[in-house]
């Protein structure tokens, strides 16, 4: 498809183990962002990609989480000895442009992690 | 600290009537807003926006107010559609902080449009 991909879709993992997310975004876009939705809550900032580079990782809760993004395509966000408060939808977004425009960025459907 | 805040959990409305959805925010560093829609098990789609600039902006059936003065703005969506039964996330980005559109979101409001 021509969207952000996003896998897996749904991702129970028991407390303690570690998950790996993985985004795909549009083809050729600059821009790529991890965002973290609670339930009931909005989406929340965690990091940022320009390309390959990490521009800004302030949103990451814990040294547990760790996101890359090698050859500026394909990102892995990879959540290290799970723990519940975790449990959450991990959306990835995507954007043609490296400077701000609002209404480009498209977001994918969601990983949703549950924590047991 | 909730920078942005959608203070109406949920709205219902009915067909073909107004629904006006609210949100508030506390960062005067703010200078462009935005309006999501999405439906579940879907990832947020854009809706509208408006520069701290305006006041108001159009878009076939919906509007966007600002008032930053109050730190206000809202989403006019007239007439009311079944179809427009989403929720519907308030964000906002800071051009003195970021130049990439990193964007803060409300926590959302589920409105219903009953036929």
């Amino acid at each position: 498809g021509a969207g952000v991909s996003q896998s897996p879709r749904y991702k129970v993992a028991k407390r303690g183990q570690d998950v790996a997310l993985r985004c795909d975004p549009i083809s050729g876009h600059v821009s790529l962002f991890w965002y973290q939705q609670a339930l009931g809550q909005g989406p929340e900032f965690l990091t940022y990609f320009q390309n390959e580079a990490q521009l800004d990782k302030s949103g990451l809760p814990s040294d547990r989480f760790f996101a890359e993004r090698p050859e500026g395509s394909v990102s892995t966000l990879k959540i290290q000895r799970t723990q519940q408060e975790d449990s959450a939808v991990y959306l990835c977004a995507s954007s043609p442009y490296a400077g701000r425009r609002g209404n480009t960025i498209y977001f994918g459907e969601g990983s949703w992690l549950t924590v047991v | 600290d909730q920078q942005v805040k959608q203070n109406s959990p949920s709205l219902s409305v009915q067909e073909g009537r107004i629904s006006i959805l609210n949100c508030d925010y506390t960062n005067s560093m703010f200078d462009y807003f935005l309006w999501y829609k999405k439906y579940p098990a879907e990832g947020p789609t854009f809706l509208i926006s408006i520069s701290s600039i305006k006041d108001k902006n159009e878009d076939g059936r919906f509007t966007v107010f600002l008032n930053k003065s109050a730190k206000h703005l809202s989403l006019h969506i007239v007439p009311s559609q079944p179809g427009d039964s989403a929720v519907y996330f308030c964000a906002a980005s800071n051009a003195g902080g970021t130049s990439y559109g990193k964007l803060t979101f409300g926590q959302g409001t589920i409105l219903t449009v009953h036929p």
